[in-house]
């Protein structure tokens, strides 16, 4: 079984603060991770995800996430924050290989407010 | 290429009723996936679908069934419904490990 844990439910920075999520895992096999956004009455859009190779992975609008096997994170950075970034974000994992990849667990989101 | 399609994006039910919401995956994704999301449980999957078979299956009663047609168009229905239903339903379609989802449909029910 697999379970991610998003360590805060609410984060609020300033314009140009640092941002940081939180995001734990668990998992018996190889997980492929991912980071979602969404948008007020929107679906979701893939910032970045993690499969394999390099484990700081680099995604769209400035973002980007590290891969720790030996501390069970992927936790999202931005050096400097946006008006525009203020949204719900996911983390979420599946399993590596197999028949899998169309089942994601995610996390129970993380709301992101940014201060002017 | 045109993303995902999910109709309708709004549905007012009552409860005991059934609903079947559409969703089309992009031009030559196989693969389909369901979730719930709801303010109390979050975002949880349902099921998905890839060539026509049902692959993984979620932890929801047996009122939720889905089916998926040749040309990977998939539907989900939902019998009997309770107001807990009352949801955000998101579709993804994926090729290899990389699910894009749609807009989803909000089922409100009353």
């Amino acid at each position: 079984a697999q379970s991610v844990t998003q360590l805060g439910s609410h984060v609020s920075v300033s314009e140009g603060a640092l941002v940081l999520l939180r995001c734990n895992y668990s998992s018996s096999v190889p997980p492929y991770l991912f980071w979602y956004v969404q948008y007020p009455n929107q679906g979701l859009q893939l910032l970045l995800k993690y499969t394999t190779g390099a484990t700081l992975v680099k995604g769209i609008n400035g973002f980007e996430a590290e891969f720790k096997k030996s501390e069970t994170s992927f936790h999202l950075t931005k050096p400097s924050a946006h008006m525009s970034d203020a949204a719900e974000y996911f983390c979420a994992v599946s399993n590596a290989g197999g028949t899998s990849y169309g089942k994601l667990t995610f996390g129970q989101g993380t709301i992101l407010t940014v201060h002017p | 290429k045109a993303g995902v399609t999910q109709t309708p994006r709004y549905l007012i039910k009552t409860r005991g009723q059934q609903v079947t919401l559409s969703c089309s995956p992009i031009s030559g994704h196989r693969s389909v996936s369901w979730y719930q999301q709801t303010p109390g449980q979050g975002l949880q999957f349902l099921f998905e679908y890839f060539s026509e078979t049902q692959r993984n299956k979620g932890n929801f009663p047996g009122r939720f069934s889905g089916r998926q047609f040749s040309n990977s168009r998939s539907e989900m229905n939902v019998s009997t419904l309770e107001l807990g239903d009352s949801a955000l339903y998101l579709c993804a379609s994926s090729f290899g490990n990389e699910q894009f989802f749609g807009p989803g449909t909000r089922l409100t029910v009353l």
